[in-house]
């Protein structure tokens, strides 16, 4: 069974660029989350996808935007980087929606806006 | 608007004795917690959960406690080894939603 994968692992991108971001989901599962943590703090959610449609939304400008594939991976989009954007970007996968709180995590991506 | 908060960024025990890490919450939906552990370089991983219909959920050396009443919960970890060196995470969903709502921490440091 494979587990969740994210790519790239580093990125380094310049204030007023646009991101992509990629998450494999675990073998089996429909529903994709993505989460923003900021150094110091605890994960945010920005969104989650479940049979390519948004599900869900958290407190994140539309410049944050997503994807997701007929094979569950996802992508996350960021638009017009702000400094603060910078932080670590998780994906995490479920089974499907209904079981959305257990949710399996990727290593993430550290993205870091100069 | 931070809904669950872990107000000991650090927590620093002897190997085999108990740590207890603490959790508060504000929102009245929320029905299901969950500690998550992480390493660095590595995603938060599950650890162990508990259900609003119960008080207490024990998986080996780890037991989680909930007080509905006071909106806390806790998790010991009982004895303490030094892989359990982490930042451990708490998390909240409420009913049908779909998203999990995080603390910002708590690094546990074991000494040997």
């Amino acid at each position: 069974e494979t587990g969740v994968t994210q790519s790239p692992t580093h990125l380094i991108k310049t204030r007023g660029q646009q991101v992509t971001l990629r998450c494999s989901s675990q073998s089996g599962h429909n529903t994709v989350s993505w989460y923003q943590q900021a150094l110091g703090q605890g994960p945010q959610f920005i969104f989650q996808y479940y049979r390519e449609e948004e599900n869900g939304r958290g407190n994140f400008p539309p410049r944050f935007s997503g994807l997701q594939f007929p094979n569950y991976s996802s992508e996350l989009n960021v638009n017009a980087l702000e400094l603060d954007d910078s932080a670590l970007y998780l994906c995490a996968s479920s089974l499907d929606r209904a079981s959305s709180y257990e949710q399996y995590f990727g290593p993430g991506t550290r993205l870091t806006v100069t | 608007d931070q809904q669950v908060k872990q107000n000991s960024p650090s927590l620093s025990v002897q190997e085999g004795r108990i740590s207890i890490l603490n959790c508060d919450y504000t929102n009245s939906m929320f029905d299901y917690f969950l500690w998550y552990k992480k390493y660095p370089a590595e995603g938060p991983t599950f650890l162990i959960s508990i259900s609003s219909i119960k008080d207490k959920n024990e998986d080996g050396r780890f037991t989680v406690f909930l007080n509905k009443s006071a909106k806390h919960l806790s998790l010991h970890i009982v004895p303490s080894q030094p892989g359990d060196s982490a930042v451990y995470f708490c998390a909240a969903s409420a009913w049908n939603d779909y998203k999990l709502s995080f603390g910002a921490g708590t690094t546990v440091t074991v000494r040997a």
